[in-house]
């Protein structure tokens, strides 16, 4: 099985920051990795996938990098709405989600 | 559009059994395959697994292997999570997705449906 890691586990931000979210593979995963975003009450939005390739009308602010083992997500300008838990995704062997990331707000 | 609609909230007791449905509208059933999540109160995403509808091949985490089904039915383009003896540990709430083609995996999701296993 592949397990996945993320950190931070949460973390808090102000309007206007530069956030990171790093996410780790127990094995090499090339570029099957994906990110999707989980505002509380709602079901999980898909944000990027292909490691870097940006979901249709997802905002450009959202970008992801990495390939084998390690990847980022990150936000160049954190806004009010990216309150929200983000959890990567594996989809190289099956599916594994990482425990997520929680961001919340200054 | 792409709509994936689950069915309601559920309050069982422990050993009872459930079905819960996941009805998919706007795109060619067969064409995707549907996936399972669980949510636990306070928790993260747990993939449980996932059906062909064509060929109604599942392949499961181990972690629900047993546990759980996975069905499809293509006439009413519906597939269907059933456990046979719930546990309060199944208490969550479950989202189904499609699994989108070539590097996309879950590209639209349902609304969740709420399990509540309480004796």
């Amino acid at each position: 099985d592949i397990q996945m890691t993320q950190s931070p586990s949460t973390l808090s931000a102000s309007v206007g920051d530069r956030v990171t979210i790093t996410c780790r593979a127990s094995q090499t995963i090339s570029t099957w990795l994906a990110w999707y975003q989980q505002k509380p009450g709602k079901a999980p939005n898909l944000l990027i996938y292909g490691a870097s390739t940006l979901e249709g009308a997802v905002p450009s602010r959202f970008s992801g990098s990495g390939s084998g083992t390690e990847f980022t997500l990150t936000i160049s300008s954190l806004q009010p709405e990216d309150l929200a838990t983000y959890y990567c995704l594996q989809y190289h062997t099956l599916f594994t989600f990482g425990p997520g990331t929680t961001v919340t707000i200054k | 559009e792409v709509r994936l609609v689950q069915s309601g909230a559920e309050v069982k007791k422990p050993g009872e059994s459930l079905t819960i449905s996941c009805r998919t509208f706007g795109y060619t059933f067969p064409d995707y395959w549907i996936t399972w999540v669980r949510q636990r109160p306070g928790r993260g995403l747990e993939w449980m697994g996932r059906i062909d509808p064509d060929s109604s091949h599942t392949d499961y985490d181990p972690s629900f292997e047993g546990r759980v089904s996975i069905s499809a039915e293509k006439s009413s383009t519906t597939v269907f999570l059933q456990w046979s003896s719930l546990q309060a540990s199944d208490s969550g709430m479950y989202y189904c997705a499609r699994q989108g083609q070539l590097l996309v995996p879950f590209d639209f999701w349902g609304q969740g449906s709420l399990v509540t296993v309480s004796s």
